[in-house]
């Protein structure tokens, strides 16, 4: 299935660092939404960013949707260990309502 | 306001055998996505419902199916199970003209 490229795929970083990640498309996309999972639950959903070259803050967390709108960022500040989780970008698929996920970024934050 | 909720949260069948899962969305929202999640494949969209029609559909065969009631819950039905049909299956709802799609807990199927 067709799916967004996100990097990176895991980072071990040490608490009270900032993390960076960032997914691209080969299409361009109308929304992203930024998505954190827990295991054994369903993805959480942290940001969503509308417009080119929005910026969107929530908490500790920076999203931007990039000015070609194939891509999109994601930053936490000041990394803890309850960060810990995978993250999932999405985007929409021609403006419609069918939304494609990223691979995932695998965050692990060492006390 | 009550998240999405899912049922039954586990659930295991054999091969051949058809299942049904249920998501009853955040009250007021009419959009309802099911997702597929493997650790292969990802999250892989199925289809999408608002107000009882399909509005959205994936590339899965047509032995996944879905439909939704007026009352905005949705079901989803696999038949002929075969073994990599072994995922979490995740609904989402969403607010009427909105993006934002909010996820349930997931059912997860297992498949011997």
């Amino acid at each position: 299935g067709q799916q967004l490229n996100q990097s990176p795929q895991s980072m071990f970083i040490q608490e009270g660092e900032d993390v960076s990640m960032n997914c691209t498309s080969s299409s361009i996309f109308n929304t992203w939404l930024w998505y954190k999972q827990d295991p054994g639950e369903g993805p959480v959903l942290l940001i969503a960013l509308y417009k080119a070259g929005e910026l969107t803050s929530n908490g500790r967390l920076t999203a931007q949707f990039g000015i070609t709108r194939k891509d999109s960022f994601l930053n936490i500040s000041a990394s803890i260990p309850s960060d810990v989780g995978i993250y999932f970008c999405a985007g929409d698929d021609s403006g419609t309502y069918k939304y494609i996920f990223g691979t995932g970024t695998r965050l692990k934050v060492l006390a | 306001k009550a998240g999405v909720t899912q049922t039954p949260r586990y659930l295991i069948k054999t091969r051949g055998q058809q299942v049904t899962l249920s998501c009853s969305p955040i009250s007021g929202h009419r959009s309802v996505s099911w997702y597929q999640q493997t650790p292969g494949q990802g999250l892989q969209f199925l289809f999408e419902y608002f107000s009882e029609t399909q509005r959205n559909k994936g590339n899965f065969p047509g032995r996944f199916s879905g439909r939704q009631f007026s009352n905005s819950r949705s079901e989803m039905n696999v038949s002929t199970l075969e073994l990599g049909d072994s995922a979490l299956y995740l609904c989402a709802s969403s607010a009427s003209g909105g993006h934002e799609q909010f996820f349930g807990p997931g059912t997860r199927l297992t498949v011997l």
